[in-house]
């Protein structure tokens, strides 16, 4: 089984920061990792897949990059509605496995 | 529209059986998999295990499996997840998603079954 590690477990930032949040693979997951948003009491939404695309109606300010084992999700000027938890999950291989969550909060 | 539209909370005693559904609509419902994730109070998600409607190929993490049961019914767009007998600990919320590529992502979410189970 392929462990996500996630790091930090806390962001605290200001509106206007930006964010880098890190992703790391036990094992090689290639270009195979996705990453979703949830907000307090809300569904995940998915932000980005295969490391980089983003999803359809996720603004610009959100980028991902990486490939193998060390992935990075990037939010370039935080809006006051990205404070959320934020997880990765890859799909590289069975089973599926997510990382253990980012949570960026407001300083 | 893409829609994944879950049954309602559910409150059961420990022992009890239960089924929940998910409903698929606004895409063929046979092209892309359903997969469970759950989400304990205050906790991360757990990927649970996935079904492929087209051909009922359906996996599980090793965390849950023999656990729970995922079935589906393609003429009626609608999967499942089963448990036989609850436990305390089975008490959570868990999502339906829907799978895109084969290990999949998932692109889209239902709203969420909370169960509880208690004495």
């Amino acid at each position: 089984e392929i462990v996500l590690t996630q790091s930090p477990a806390t962001l605290s930032l200001s509106p206007g920061e930006r964010a880098t949040l890190s992703c790391r693979a036990s094992q090689s997951v290639s270009s195979y990792l996705a990453w979703y948003q949830q907000k307090p009491g809300q569904t995940p939404r998915l932000l980005i897949s295969d490391a980089s695309n983003r999803a359809t109606g996720i603004p610009a300010r959100f980028s991902g990059s990486g490939s193998g084992t060390d992935f990075t999700l990037t939010i370039s000027s935080l809006e006051p509605e990205d404070f959320a938890v934020y997880y990765c999950q890859q799909r590289s291989n069975w089973p599926l496995t997510f990382g253990g969550g980012t949570k960026v909060e407001i300083k | 529209e893409v829609q994944l539209v879950q049954s309602g909370a559910e409150v059961k005693k420990p022992g009890e059986s239960l089924k929940i559904s998910c409903k698929g609509s606004g895409y063929s419902f046979t092209s892309n998999w359903i997969g469970w994730v759950r989400q304990m109070s205050g906790k991360g998600l757990e990927w649970m295990g996935i079904i492929n409607p087209g051909d009922s190929d359906t996996k599980y993490s090793p965390s849950f499996q023999g656990q729970v049961t995922i079935s589906a019914d393609k003429s009626i767009s609608t999967a499942y997840l089963q448990w036989s007998s609850l436990k305390a600990s089975d008490t959570a919320m868990y999502y339906c998603a829907r799978g895109t590529g084969r290990p999949p992502y998932f692109d889209y979410w239902g709203q969420g079954t909370l169960v509880t189970v208690s004495s």
